[in-house]
């Protein structure tokens, strides 16, 4: 079965750091490009991050550059988002996705179910 | 990296048919084929739709289907079921390697 599940959610005080991990299942991880989505308590979709298959491309939200840090060990399935310098406005549900492309970003078929990450203080 | 434009809010009768539509420029929309549609249900995932502006993936019922004119795309659900009530969201891959969302439409069911 093809999956991803995020982890590392949690509560954390405004200006600190949060590291997120995606371990990916049922597929080649190293054959697609990944992404870092986030929806805001009652709110929509925003896109976080992107990286191709070898990171050797990758983006961020004007929100989060400068601040969120998206990479990927391919030996492991897995995917990570550094989050630091955290804001009350950066919490969100936080979900790891699948690419179809490899060296691009296509569409999103493979969704993991979030991890959930609250600034507080 | 404005998030693409969809009304609030579209209902209609079991049976109808319905039409959202995302407004972008031509940095987004306008410019790439790669635009899709994702369903969300309260509490879960989002799910792919359409991709590549009118493409279903396999699995996605046949009363899903996409178009696009200029810098607007168009999601529309025919023969509306029930089950089709929930949040749906356009995205484009934009330039300067960047994605975007739409802000987002919840479909009613009357």
């Amino acid at each position: 079965e093809v999956q991803l599940v995020e982890s590392g959610g949690g509560l954390v005080q405004p200006g600190r750091s949060l590291r997120l991990s995606c371990v990916a299942s049922g597929f080649t991880f190293d054959n697609y490009a990944v992404h870092w989505v986030r929806q805001a308590p009652g709110k929509g979709l925003e896109w976080v991050s992107s990286a191709t298959w070898n990171s050797g491309t990758i983006g961020y939200a004007d929100s989060v550059k400068g601040r969120f840090t998206i990479s990927r060990d391919n030996a492991r399935n897995s995917l990570y988002l550094q989050m630091n310098s955290l804001r009350a406005e950066d919490t969100a549900v936080y979900y790891c996705s699948k690419d179809t492309g490899r060296s691009g970003w296509w569409y999103m078929d493979v969704w993991g179910k979030g991890t959930t990450v609250t600034v507080s203080s | 990296q404005s998030a693409l434009t969809q009304p609030a809010s579209v209902s209609g009768s079991p049976g109808q048919s319905i039409t959202i539509s995302c407004t972008g420029t031509t940095n987004d929309v306008g410019g790439y084929k790669f635009v899709s549609w994702y369903q969300q249900h309260p509490g879960k995932a989002p799910q792919v739709m359409i991709y590549d502006v009118s493409r279903r993936p396999s699995g996605v019922s046949n009363r899903f289907s996409g178009s696009k004119s200029g810098n607007t795309a168009s999601l529309t659900i025919s023969g509306l079921q029930a089950e089709d009530e929930a949040d749906y969201y356009c995205s484009s891959y934009t330039t300067r390697n960047t994605y975007v969302f739409g802000t987002g439409t919840k479909v009613t069911v009357l």
